[in-house]
């Protein structure tokens, strides 16, 4: 069965600081990875996703990951935070043979101006 | 293009009662999810749909059951509600190897 942990309940950065979410998973064959935002009282936005091919991906709002299978990681990243990047951060994972989508506990993202 | 719609959207029951979510999505997609959110847990899988006349069991199925007659609708059904299941309901679909597009959650109640 997959799994994911995101190991960080809450993450601060500094405006204008890179930010870097954690991720790492489990799964018995090849994985998809995605990463969602939510903002308050709102439903999950899709940022972000893994299928194959290169292993930094890119997403909206100037978000991307890193794919890396040796270390079973997909760790969300910006290169400068925005203080409207503060949300809850879910990472996400499917295994290429199953329907089942499983997220993690959620990562509470504050950026401090 | 309304995307994934679910109703109601708020529902205070009493335990025991019994209730009906529904989820409609107008992007003819073949897959349909339910997750449950709660503080501290995340978001965790009830049941699924890969499409229409099918349902499978996810991480927290106990307490629930679901349908899906049109491949436009998944409904949650809870028989006899309980305070465990006090939570923020979420319906999501999505196309064959593509990312889940979520409804605006349904806020429930149990006391």
């Amino acid at each position: 069965a997959q799994s994911v942990a995101q190991p960080e309940d809450q993450v601060n950065v500094a405006e204008g600081n890179p930010l870097t979410v954690k991720c790492t998973y489990s799964v018995s064959g090849n994985p998809y990875l995605f990463w969602y935002v939510q903002y308050p009282n709102r439903g999950l936005q899709f940022l972000l996703k893994y299928i194959t091919g290169d292993n930094l991906v890119k997403g909206s709002y100037g978000f991307e990951a890193e794919f890396n299978k040796s270390q079973t990681s997909f760790h969300l990243k910006k290169p400068s935070a925005l203080v409207s990047d503060s949300a809850l951060y879910f990472c996400a994972v499917r295994d290429i043979r199953d329907d089942k989508i499983i997220f993690g506990k959620g990562t509470r993202l504050h950026i401090l101006p | 293009n309304a995307g994934v719609t679910q109703t109601p959207k708020f529902r205070v029951l009493k335990t025991g009662q019994s209730m009906t979510l529904l989820c409609a999505q107008d992007m003819n997609h073949e897959y349909m999810y339910w997750y449950r959110q709660d503080p501290g847990m995340g978001l965790r899988l009830i049941h699924y749909s890969v499409g229409e006349g099918t349902t499978a069991k996810g991480e927290v199925p106990d307490g629930y059951n679901v349908s899906r007659l049109k491949k436009q609708n998944f409904l949650l059904g809870l028989e006899s509600a309980a305070p465990s299941q006090t939570s923020v309901y979420f319906c999501a679909s999505r196309y064959y190897g593509g990312e889940l597009f979520f409804g605006e959650g349904s806020r429930l109640t149990v006391l």
